[in-house]
């Protein structure tokens, strides 16, 4: 079975300090990893995801995720925090067996400070 | 201007009511889902259509119902038989069948019973 975790409720960071969401994962197989972000009462936006190939994704908004298989961990980060990224980030997992599944983490709240 | 539209954006219904939250899309997308979002919980699958006239119940259908009868338009149904209806909701699409495409979200619908 596929599951993402996201072990942090909620993560506080000053604007300009380099940022850091975690996220891990269980798959039986190739994972297919995607980062989402929610502004309050907003749907979903897509940030990134990781399919194949390097293990370092850049994605929207100067977002970037680092997929490390060993550890099992595909963590979004930032270098430089900006007050407008605080929301709720979402990393979610593909089923292999039904590509219309993606099992979801339970979202991780930013909080960035000026 | 592409994309996906849910109406209305905050509902309200009384207890045993049956209320219908519409979901249009004009990217031409086979796939079309409906989440539901609880706080703290991520989303969950409610219910997903691949095609026209076809759709599977997701990891919590009891107490929801849905139709496709056109390709743009994927309309969900909460019915009295939903127990704790008061949730965001959220309608994607996804094009084809492939591991590798992101969804792509609307804004939602806020749905509490009064």
């Amino acid at each position: 079975a596929q599951s993402v975790a996201q072990p942090e409720d909620q993560v506080n960071v000053a604007e300009g300090n380099p940022l850091t969401v975690k996220c891990t994962y269980s798959v039986s197989g190739n994972p297919y990893l995607f980062w989402y972000v929610q502004y309050p009462n907003r749907g979903l936006q897509f940030l990134l995801k990781y399919i194949t190939g390097d293990n370092l994704v850049k994605g929207s908004y100067g977002f970037e995720a680092e997929f490390n298989k060993s550890q099992t961990s595909f963590h979004l980060k930032k270098p430089s925090a900006l007050v407008s990224d605080s929301a709720l980030y979402f990393c979610a997992v593909r089923d292999i067996n039904n590509f219309n599944k993606f099992y979801f983490g339970s979202g991780t709240k930013l909080n960035v400070k000026p | 201007d592409g994309g996906i539209t849910q109406s209305p954006k905050y509902l309200f219904r009384k207890e045993g009511q049956n209320v219908t939250l519409s979901c249009e899309q004009n990217l031409n997308h086979d796939a079309m889902y409906w989440y539901r979002q609880d706080p703290g919980q991520g989303l969950r699958l409610i219910y997903y259509s691949q095609i026209v006239n076809d759709f599977q119940k997701g990891d919590i259908a009891e107490g929801y119902s849905v139709s496709r009868e056109k390709k743009e338009s994927f309309p969900l149904t909460v019915t009295s038989a939903q127990k704790n209806p008061t949730a965001f909701y959220l309608c994607a699409s996804q094009p084809g069948q492939s591991l590798n495409t992101e969804a792509f979200f609307g804004q939602g619908t806020r749905l509490t019973v009064v």
